[in-house]
């Protein structure tokens, strides 16, 4: 079985300060690893995804996530946020069986000016 | 731009209504996936298509039914809901060779039940 912690519901952080959102998962096998944004009344963006080689991966918009298997984790950083971030992000595993994939609850990026 | 289309955007619908949601994509993706999202919550999986055959059912009320008339379309008809079943609902596609579970999602339809 597989499942998806993602312990803050909310994370209010200013306009160019650093945030992180923090994700946890639990699995019996490897793991795939995705974050995904979703906009006010939007359907959910793929932001990054961890398959395997490199433990840390890259956003466009400069999101970075880093794959940590000791300590089964994959919380997402950016070091200058903008108030365009504001949004729910949701991460999401996959242990093999690509029909279901489990979503954590969502953290809501609230960016104040 | 997405590429999974969702329409319609919003639909209202009296509790006697039948209505339909479609959704297309042209991405070549041989699984597609209804989910059901209620306002900040995580999406919930109802049903998988995959090469066009219903592989998955979240036991959901057969008051949704769910059609896949081709590789590139997805219908969800509406009969009888409650107002509780008012949600986004979001199609989304994948892959199914070599599947990671990454997901393209639509942009939604917003369903109200009066």
């Amino acid at each position: 079985a597989q499942s998806v912690t993602q312990l803050d519901s909310q994370v209010p952080v200013f306009e160019e300060a650093p945030v992180e959102l923090r994700c946890n998962y639990s699995s019996s096998v490897s793991v795939y690893l995705f974050w995904y944004v979703q906009y006010p009344n939007q359907g959910l963006q793929l932001l990054l995804k961890y398959l395997s080689g490199s433990t840390l991966v890259e956003s466009i918009n400069g999101f970075e996530a880093e794959f940590n298997k000791s300590q089964t984790s994959f919380h997402l950083r950016k070091p200058s946020v903008h108030i365009s971030d504001t949004a729910e992000y949701f991460c999401a595993v996959n242990s093999g069986g690509y029909q279901k994939v489990t979503f954590g609850t969502g953290t809501k990026l609230q960016v104040i000016p | 731009d997405t590429e999974v289309t969702q329409t319609p955007k919003h639909l209202v619908m009296g509790m006697t209504n039948k209505k339909s949601l479609k959704c297309e994509q042209h991405m070549g993706h041989r699984a597609m996936y209804w989910y059901k999202q209620k306002a900040k919550k995580p999406p919930e999986l109802m049903f998988v298509y995959s090469y066009e055959k219903l592989s998955i059912n979240e036991s959901v009320p057969s008051r949704f039914s769910p059609e896949c008339p081709n590789s590139s379309l997805l219908n969800l008809h509406l009969h009888a809901l409650q107002p509780e079943d008012s949600a986004l609902y979001l199609c989304a596609s994948s892959q199914v060779d070599y599947n990671t579970g990454e997901l393209f999602f639509g942009e939604g339809s917003r369903l109200t039940v009066l």
